[in-house]
Order: C-alpha cells, then sequence, then structure tokens
C-alpha cells in the first residue's frame, strides 16, 4: 500500500533563505507524485506534479522538486524564500489502479520570517 | 473561470440533523472526490465518483452518502452527523480518473457538529 511521510509539521525560515521541505513515499509499483500548497482559509493548489517523466520537476512559484527513486524520497526545494511562501504544503502519492485517489502525507506548516 | 465551487463554507449543526454539502464544477469533469482534512492526518479520501451514476467507497466512509446524478454535481451528505465529523471537508475534481491527473479542489467547508 502507499503512504506518505512528512519530515517536520512545522518549518521556519528567513526571508531569502533555501526552502527545503522533506517528502518520503513507499509505493509499490511507480509513483506519481504532487505537492499541493494550501494557503490560510482556502482549497488546495497544485505547485507541481512528477508522473515518471524528468526526475527533476519545477513548479510554480519558483519551486521545484527531485524524484529520487533510490531514497524513495520527493523534496520540495525553493532556493530564495518569499513572506508569500507562507502556507501549508502537501506532498501526496496517487494510488495507481484505475482511479485517482491522492494518499496525503500529513503536511508541513512553513512559516516565513523577515 | 474554470472551479470547483462548495456550500456552504462554515456550518455549525447539531448530533442527528442531516445535512448536504453541495459540490459543483465547471470543468466537465468526469472524476469527483470528497476528502476530509483533521490535523496531523492530512486529507482522506471519503467517496469518489468516476462519473455519473458511479461512486465507490474511499478511506474513510462511514457516516456519510453520495450521489452523482449530473456531471457537474457531486453532494456530500451526512445522514445523521456526528461530533467526531467535525472537519475541514474539500471537493476536488480532475478530467479523469486516471492517476496522473491533477485534481482541482474547491475552497472548504467547516463543519462543527456539537
Amino acid at each position: 500500500a502507499q503512504s506518505v511521510t512528512q519530515l517536520g509539521s512545522h518549518v521556519s525560515v528567513s526571508e531569502g533563505a533555501l526552502v527545503l521541505l522533506r517528502c518520503n513515499y513507499s509505493s509499490s509499483v511507480p509513483p506519481y507524485l504532487f505537492w499541493y500548497v494550501q494557503y490560510p482559509n482556502q482549497g488546495l493548489q497544485l505547485l507541481l506534479k512528477y508522473t515518471s517523466a524528468a526526475t527533476l520537476v519545477k513548479g510554480i512559484n519558483g519551486f521545484e522538486a527531485e524524484f529520487k527513486k533510490s531514497e524513495t524520497s520527493f523534496h520540495l526545494t525553493k532556493p530564495s524564500a518569499h513572506m508569500s511562501d507562507a502556507a501549508e504544503y502537501f506532498c501526496a502519492v496517487s494510488v495507481s489502479g484505475g482511479y485517482n485517489k491522492l494518499i496525503f502525507g500529513a503536511g508541513t506548516r512553513l512559516a516565513v520570517h523577515p | 473561470e474554470a472551479q470547483v465551487t462548495q456550500n456552504p463554507r462554515y456550518l455549525i449543526t447539531v448530533t442527528g440533523k442531516k445535512l448536504t454539502v453541495t459540490c459543483s464544477q465547471n470543468m466537465n469533469h468526469e472524476y469527483m472526490s470528497w476528502y476530509r482534512q483533521d490535523p496531523g492526518l492530512g486529507l482522506r479520501q471519503i467517496y469518489y465518483s468516476m462519473n455519473v451514476e458511479v461512486t465507490d467507497k474511499g478511506d474513510v466512509p462511514e457516516g456519510y452518502k453520495v450521489s452523482r446524478k449530473e456531471k457537474r454535481n457531486f453532494p456530500l451528505i451526512l445522514e445523521s452527523p456526528s461530533p467526531n465529523q467535525t472537519s475541514l471537508y474539500f471537493c476536488a475534481s480532475s478530467q479523469t480518473s486516471g492517476s496522473y491527473n491533477e485534481q482541482f479542489f474547491g475552497p472548504g467547508t467547516r463543519l462543527t457538529v456539537l
């Protein structure tokens, strides 16, 4: 069965610093992986997704993630944090087998300090 | 504007009083799904629908019902709500049920059951 682990429920960085949000997955078949962002009082918005093409995936707002099969990881990074990046971030794996069910991690809340 | 809408956004009710949360999408998507979000647990799937009149249980279906009589609408029904159904609910849709598809999320419905 698929599962997702996000290390760190809260991450705090200074504006301009590197953002690194960790995600490890478990899957018995090649996975599809997603990062979603949730701003306060809003729904989830797709940041980026991995669908077995390039292992380095670029998304919106300067975020990117690298799929590492050997480490079963899909960490999210951004070189320079902005105040507007403060939000909750969810890593998710899509269950194979014919229907589009997402298995989510518990989420990481990112705080950005001036 | 392409979107998923949910109503109501906020609801406080009492144990046992039947309620319906509506969900509508204007993107002609085949696949729709309901998730609940609880602190520390991420999002978990309640029910999903692969097309009109085709629905199935997700991971946490107990106490919920759904219907899909029209392609655009996918209401969530709580026949006899209980306090453990207090949660933040999200409706989502995607083009098809393919596991690589991005899901588009509604803004959420915050439900409190007293």
